[in-house]
């Protein structure tokens, strides 16, 4: 079946520091790649999504390259704000009836002024 | 737009205890999931709805029924709650064939 593995948190940094979240997958046929975001007491919503290999998906200064050949989305920023601790989601859905999302465990992420 | 909404916020029951959680969304979407939300375990698929009038099991149906009312609500229903049951449970929609998921903001469920 379809699933997600990624990085286990807590991730702890400092402002301006530079973020990394692993992200890997398995999927039984052409996947689309997501990452999404949950802050504190709310729902999740997209960051950021790739539909095809190589694609780069990007928003609020986050990026994603979907990497086919190493079946992975890893998820960057450059410089890193207090108002991005959350917890990110990475997800991929197989297009079908439904767009069924598989989610990975989350990565929580603190940043520290 | 309100986008989605649920109710309610938080609920404890008692093991045995039954209860519905409501899920409504205003923006014409076709489709509508169910899921919970475990720690280390992301979401789980429950349910789901992918079109008005039908329904169809996810990753974790066991303990649960589901009913899409109308194209707009589309509830879930625990007839008889156990303790494996106290988890965050989100309800979602989209249109079916944009692939983007609209997420409402949660119902805390305790089941003591």
């Amino acid at each position: 079946g379809d699933s997600v593995t990624q990085m286990e948190g807590p991730v702890t940094l400092s402002e301006e520091a530079f973020l990394t979240i692993n992200c890997t997958y398995t999927a039984t046929g052409y996947p689309s790649l997501f990452w999404y975001v949950q802050y504190p007491g709310e729902g999740l919503q997209l960051l950021l999504k790739a539909t095809k290999a190589d694609d780069k998906g990007s928003n609020k200064g986050f990026e994603a390259t979907y990497r086919k050949e190493t079946t992975s989305f890893h998820l960057e920023k450059g410089s890193v704000q207090v108002s991005d601790s959350a917890v990110y989601f990475c997800a991929l859905s197989v297009g079908d009836a439904g767009n069924k999302l598989t989610f990975g465990g989350g990565t929580r992420v603190l940043v520290k002024p | 737009n309100a986008g989605v909404t649920q109710t309610p916020k938080f609920q404890v029951l008692k093991t045995g205890q039954s209860m519905t959680l409501q899920c409504a969304q205003d923006m014409n979407h076709n489709s509508m999931y169910w899921y919970r939300q475990d720690p280390g375990m992301g979401l789980r698929l429950i349910y789901y709805s992918a079109s008005e009038g039908t329904t169809d099991k996810g990753e974790v149906p066991n303990g649960y029924n589901v009913s899409r009312l109308n194209k707009r609500e589309f509830s879930l229903r625990l007839e008889s709650a156990a303790p494996s049951q106290t988890s965050v449970y989100f309800c979602a929609s989209n249109r079916g064939q944009v692939y983007e998921q609209y997420f409402g903001p949660g119902t805390r469920l305790t089941v003591t």
